[in-house]
């Protein structure tokens, strides 16, 4: 049964980055199946795509965070990370890492973590 | 890529909601739905338009063509209330629709 772990500091203060890391449990995370993804919510709204991780080390970003973001895999931990760099309010959300299935023009998410709520504040 | 949805839509028990999802030339794509109850992680429910992960019952539907996919629920239960998101993939980014609140009245 698949478990990923969201871990990381709850709050950040402005213009800080904010770090996550995933930990994949009784999975592969070298599966050639599979990438692995971060996507955040803020209150009320949809999800929002962040960004995506091979386990070679490959990613691909949403453009419009791409310039802030930085995803990294740790293979031996089985674990991937996140870093949001000059953070601000709006970054405020709740982060979940989750596994994303990917086949040509097919990309879905098929398993998320719990999800963590994180808050920038001074 | 946009994709736009409805912020709400209400349902008596055992009647049928509909759900919609647009966005340009959508049918081209394949879209990915996904239920959240309160407080959850979300959950898919349907993957490439019209398939079922196993253990989602065979009262959630779907289809997608033209500019518009749309998700059904039938007889519907007081347990379907939740927001629902769509997504598409647009060849480089992952894209969510800002979801719609399903609520069983």
């Amino acid at each position: 049964q698949l478990q990923l772990q969201e871990s990381g500091p709850r709050l950040v203060k402005p213009s800080e980055t904010l770090s996550f890391t995933c930990t994949v449990s009784d999975v592969s995370i070298t599966s050639i199946t599979y990438y692995w993804g971060w996507i955040r919510q803020s209150p009320g709204k949809g999800p929002e795509w962040i960004g995506s991780i091979y386990h070679d080390g490959g990613t691909y970003y949403n453009p419009s965070l791409q310039s802030r973001v930085t995803l990294s895999v740790e293979t031996s931990r089985s674990q991937f990370s996140l870093h949001l760099s000059s953070v601000t309010a709006a970054d405020t959300a709740i982060y979940y890492c989750a596994r994303l299935l990917s086949g040509g023009s097919s990309q879905y998410f098929d398993f998320w973590g719990q999800g963590a709520l994180v808050t920038v504040s001074s | 890529y946009d994709l736009t949805q409805p912020p709400s839509v209400s349902v008596s028990p055992g009647q049928t909601a509909s759900i919609t999802c647009s966005g340009d030339k959508l049918g081209d794509k394949y879209v990915y739905w996904y239920q959240q109850r309160s407080g959850q992680s979300p959950v898919v429910v349907i993957y490439q338009d019209a398939k079922r992960p196993s253990g989602i019952p065979d009262r959630v539907s779907a289809s997608n063509s033209g500019n518009t996919a749309t998700l059904t629920i039938s007889g519907t239960q007081a347990m379907d209330e939740a927001d629902y998101f769509c997504q598409a993939w647009d060849g480089s980014t992952v894209v969510f629709g800002g979801g719609t609140k399903l609520t069983v009245l």
